[in-house]
């Protein structure tokens, strides 16, 4: 069964620091989407980067990069210079064959001034 | 406003009543999904339209629950004899479809919190 794992329930970095968040994924399937959202205190879900199964090159988003280690099964979000405004939870997901999405549990983020 | 759009966004009711919530999807976006969140979790998958074909729907779609998408554009989720256990954040998503970023990339509505009594 594909699942998410986020081992991380919340982390504290202070401001202009860069964090990695960790997420690992376990799946069968070999064409698969790894996805990273972020979600306020206001509740809106904010799509951040996607990565393709078979995408060869880590994607980039700005700050965003995700660190893909296909091998290890692994889709860290890296986040560079963080802002108070990037406090929030961030959540891992997958997307398999299928289409059907799966989240993790979830990483809180708490940027310090 | 041209992105998802839910109604209404909170619900109150008493155990055994139904409910129904409508999601609006960005227009030209094919695939429409639903899922819950409680509190300090992550949203779990209930179900996803392709156009008006409902492809797959979770274990945790209970035959209380019912979801449409009759003209494949808006779709309905229907919640009947309403239980405690009801009570969550739920969260329409639409995207494009197709294997490339653009394609996979969903995005969320403000969500209908429900409260069941």
């Amino acid at each position: 069964a594909q699942k998410i794992t986020q081992t991380q329930p919340g982390m504290f970095v202070q401001e202009k620091e860069a964090v990695t968040l960790d997420c690992t994924y376990d799946t069968s399937d070999q064409s698969y989407g790894l996805f990273w959202y972020k979600q306020p205190s206001s509740g809106e879900m904010i799509f951040l980067i996607y990565q393709g199964s078979y995408d060869e090159q880590n994607a980039t988003e700005g700050r965003y990069s995700l660190n893909f280690q296909k091998a290890r099964k692994s889709a860290n979000l890296v986040i560079s210079a963080s802002q108070l405004g990037d406090s929030a939870m961030y959540f891992c997901a997958m997307r398999d064959r299928a289409s059907k999405i799966i989240f993790g549990s979830g990483t809180r983020l708490s940027i310090r001034p | 406003d041209t992105g998802v759009s839910q109604d209404p966004r909170h619900k109150i009711t008493k155990r055994g009543q139904n409910v129904t919530f409508r999601c609006d999807p960005i227009s030209e976006h094919n695939r429409l999904y639903w899922y819950r969140q409680t509190l300090g979790q992550g949203p779990e998958f209930l179900t996803y339209f392709q156009n008006e074909a409902q492809l797959e729907k979770s274990r945790l779609l209970s035959d209380r629950f019912s979801a449409e998408r009759p003209k494949g554009s808006f779709s309905t989720l229907e919640i009947q004899r309403t239980e405690q256990g009801d009570s969550a954040m739920y969260l329409c998503a639409s995207s494009l479809g197709g294997e490339n970023r653009g394609g996979n990339e969903q995005f969320f509505g403000p969500g209908t919190r429900l409260t069941v009594l």
